[in-house]
Parts: C-alpha cells; sequence; structure tokens
C-alpha cells in the first residue's frame, strides 16, 4: 500500500491495558504527526516530529506515548487509557514541518477504550 | 492562539443548488488556508489551498484576510461532492503545523 499506512485499522482495549499503534510511511517525508478525532470535536494535533525529533506536544497527557524511530515510522504507545480516549487516531505525514502544505493522512485507527 | 471556526456542522442543498462552506481563523501572523475533504469511508485528502488560487472539482475559496475568512464556494453542486469539508490553518512563524476546523458536512440531495 502507498501512502500513509496505519495499523492496526481498529482496537479494543480495556484501561489496564498497554497497546501501541503504528504509523508508516515511504513517501520520503521528514515530518510526521498524531491527530485525535473524537465525535463532535475538531481533529486535534496531538505530537509532531521532524526529522524525527519531537518539536510538538500539544499537551497530551502521558499515557499517550510516540515514538519515531525514524523518519519512516511513528508509534504512539497506549497506557492505562480511559473511556474517553476512544477516538479515530490518524496519523500524517510531510516533507517536513515548515508548512501546512502536502499532508498525507493515514486510514486511522479506530480505538475503543473499554 | 490559532484557532478556525466552521460554524455549521451540517449544511443540506439540493443537486444543482450553490454551495458555500464558512470558514473563519484567528491567527496573528501570516496564514496559510486550506480545505480537505473526506469523502465516504475514504481518507482525509486536500482540496484546495489560498496560495494556489485554483478551481478544483468547481471549488474556489478566497481568502479575505479583512474578514478572516476562507469560505469554500460551488455554483452548482453535485451528488458526489457529498462529504465532510474541514478548513485548516498553517503559520509559517508555528511551525506550519495545521489546525483544523470542527468540519461541516455537506449533503447533496438529487
Amino acid at each position: 500500500e502507498t501512502g500513509v499506512t496505519q495499523t492496526p485499522r481498529h482496537l479494543v482495549m480495556g484501561m489496564t491495558n498497554k497497546k501501541s499503534l503504528k504509523c508508516e510511511q515511504h513517501l520520503g517525508h521528514n515530518a510526521m504527526y498524531w491527530y485525535k478525532q473524537s465525535a463532535k470535536k475538531p481533529l486535534e494535533l496531538m505530537f509532531v516530529y521532524n526529522f524525527k525529533e519531537q518539536t510538538e506536544n500539544n499537551s497530551v497527557p502521558s499515557r499517550f506515548s510516540p515514538e519515531c524511530p525514524n523518519s519512516s515510522h511513528l508509534f504512539l504507545h497506549l497506557h492505562t487509557l480511559q473511556p474517553e480516549d476512544s477516538a479515530l487516531y490518524l496519523c500524517a505525514s510531510s516533507q517536513d514541518a515548515s508548512s501546512g502544505y502536502g499532508y498525507t493522512f493515514g486510514s486511522g485507527t479506530r480505538l475503543t477504550v473499554v | 492562539a490559532q484557532r478556525v471556526t466552521q460554524p455549521e456542522k451540517l449544511l443540506s442543498v439540493f443537486k444543482g443548488a450553490p454551495v458555500e462552506l464558512k470558514c473563519n481563523y484567528s491567527y496573528s501572523g501570516s496564514p496559510e488556508l486550506f480545505w480537505y475533504v473526506q469523502y465516504s469511508r475514504q481518507r482525509l485528502q486536500l482540496l484546495l489551498r489560498h496560495i494556489s488560487r485554483e478551481s478544483i472539482k468547481g471549488f474556489t475559496a478566497d481568502l479575505n484576510k479583512g474578514e478572516t475568512s476562507f469560505h469554500l464556494k460551488k455554483p452548482f453542486a453535485q451528488e458526489e461532492d457529498s462529504a465532510m469539508y474541514y478548513c485548516a490553518l498553517s503559520g509559517r512563524d508555528q511551525g506550519g503545523k495545521l489546525i483544523f476546523g470542527q468540519g461541516t458536512e455537506l449533503s447533496v440531495k438529487p
């Protein structure tokens, strides 16, 4: 699959579980992003990585922990989540983080916390 | 602070009618404005950006700095235009991150 690939597509987890979301791109992009899309709320930027360095943490609770081992891969590690964390988590990439132009989005991971 | 406001959650029109999806923004610097679209079961994708001043799928949007608006318009709506539309803003002096509005669902009825 070309573009931005996110796995898994769906995830159900208990509040005491630990799980990880994965995002992968082979577009040659150097910036990667995590967004949260909840019902009735706008897309919320969570984290920004530019050339593997985290450049933005938008006041995200520590139960969400991002990891960017290289420019092609981005992870979101989840632990001790709350039911209100249930949402669609979108990954995106762009050439670099200097402009809002050229974002490519993944299909998202639908997360349900029970 | 950066903010994007889309006042309408749902806009329903008949095929062939004009469409205007409203977007207002708040930003102190020089913004880049975008419209993204998400068709049913598809990914979020860029529709157009204000810098390019182009028409995509018959849609246009003009940046009005005086009114801080970037409304999306199409003179004759088609059924295939039914989708979620998101207005987004990025500011070069704030790292270029994209900030989205709440989204407007456009429903074009036959």
